[in-house]
C-alpha cells in the first residue's frame, strides 16, 4: 500500500507569510493528489486537485505543485481566517483514498 | 445546492453494531458513489469506503474490510453504513462525502459528520 507522509505536523506563521506544507508519497502516484483544508469542528473543504489545480471559489493564495513522489502545498499572504488543519490525500484507480497525517496550522 | 444530511450522534456498547445514514439532496443520487470516513478525536482523515448507488458497487479500506457494509438505498436516496464488533477505537466522527465535478477525483462536497461514541 502507498504511504503518504505530511509535513510538518504543526507550524506557526504570521499574517502575510508564506507557508508550505509538504507531502511525500512512498512510490509514484503522479498527479493523483489532493488538498484539503479543515476548521475545527468542521467537515473538511477540498483546496487542491490533481495536484495543482485549484477548486471553484478558493482563493488564489492556495497553490499545489509536485507530481511523482514529493508534493508541496503553500499559502501565499497568510490570512487569519486560514488557520485549520491541512491534509494531503492520494487516490488510486479504484479509487481507493490514503490520506497524510495532517498539519496544524496557527496564527503567531 | 447539493447537500448530504447525516443521521445524528450514536453512543454504543463495545461489541454493538451501528448503522449511519447519508441522505442526499439536489442532484440525482445515481451519478456519483458516496464514500464513507473516520475522523477520531484529534486525529486525522481515514477512508473507511464507498459504494456507487448506479449499481451497488462498493470497495472497502483494507483496516475495515469485513466489519463494515456499505449501502445505497435509491427509492430514499440514502447512503448507509454499518460498522459491527465496535471498539473504543471506533469512537470518531464519521462523514459522508461524494465526489461531483466528474472530471477529478476531489471529495468536493461533504456531510455534516455524525459522532459515534463507543463506551461501557
Amino acid at each position: 500500500d502507498i504511504q503518504m507522509t505530511q509535513t510538518p505536523s504543526s507550524l506557526s506563521a504570521s499574517v502575510g507569510d508564506r507557508v508550505t506544507i509538504t507531502c511525500q508519497a512512498s512510490q509514484d502516484i503522479s498527479y493523483f493528489l489532493n488538498w484539503y483544508q479543515q476548521k475545527p469542528g468542521k467537515a473538511p473543504k477540498l483546496l487542491i486537485y490533481d495536484a495543482s489545480n485549484l477548486e471553484t471559489g478558493v482563493p488564489s493564495r492556495f497553490r499545489g505543485s509536485g507530481s511523482g513522489t514529493h508534493f508541496t502545498f503553500t499559502i501565499y499572504n497568510l490570512q487569519p481566517e486560514d488557520v485549520a488543519t491541512y491534509f494531503c490525500q492520494h487516490y488510486d484507480r479504484l479509487p481507493k483514498y490514503t490520506f497524510g497525517q495532517g498539519t496544524k496550522l496557527e496564527i503567531k | 445546492e447539493v447537500q448530504l444530511a447525516q443521521s445524528g450522534a450514536e453512543v454504543k456498547k463495545p461489541g454493538a453494531t451501528v448503522r449511519l445514514s447519508c441522505e442526499i439532496s439536489e442532484y440525482t443520487f445515481t451519478d456519483y458513489p458516496i464514500h464513507w470516513l473516520q475522523q477520531a478525536p484529534g486525529k486525522g482523515l481515514e477512508w473507511v469506503g464507498r459504494v456507487d448507488p448506479a449499481d451497488g458497487e462498493t470497495i472497502y479500506a483494507e483496516n475495515f474490510q469485513g466489519r463494515v457494509t456499505i449501502t445505497a438505498d435509491t427509492s430514499t436516496d440514502t447512503a448507509y453504513m454499518e460498522l459491527r464488533s465496535l471498539g473504543s477505537e471506533d469512537t470518531a466522527v464519521y462523514y459522508c462525502a461524494t465526489s461531483q465535478a466528474g472530471y477529478h477525483y476531489g471529495l468536493d462536497v461533504w456531510g455534516h459528520g455524525t459522532t459515534v461514541t463507543v463506551s461501557s
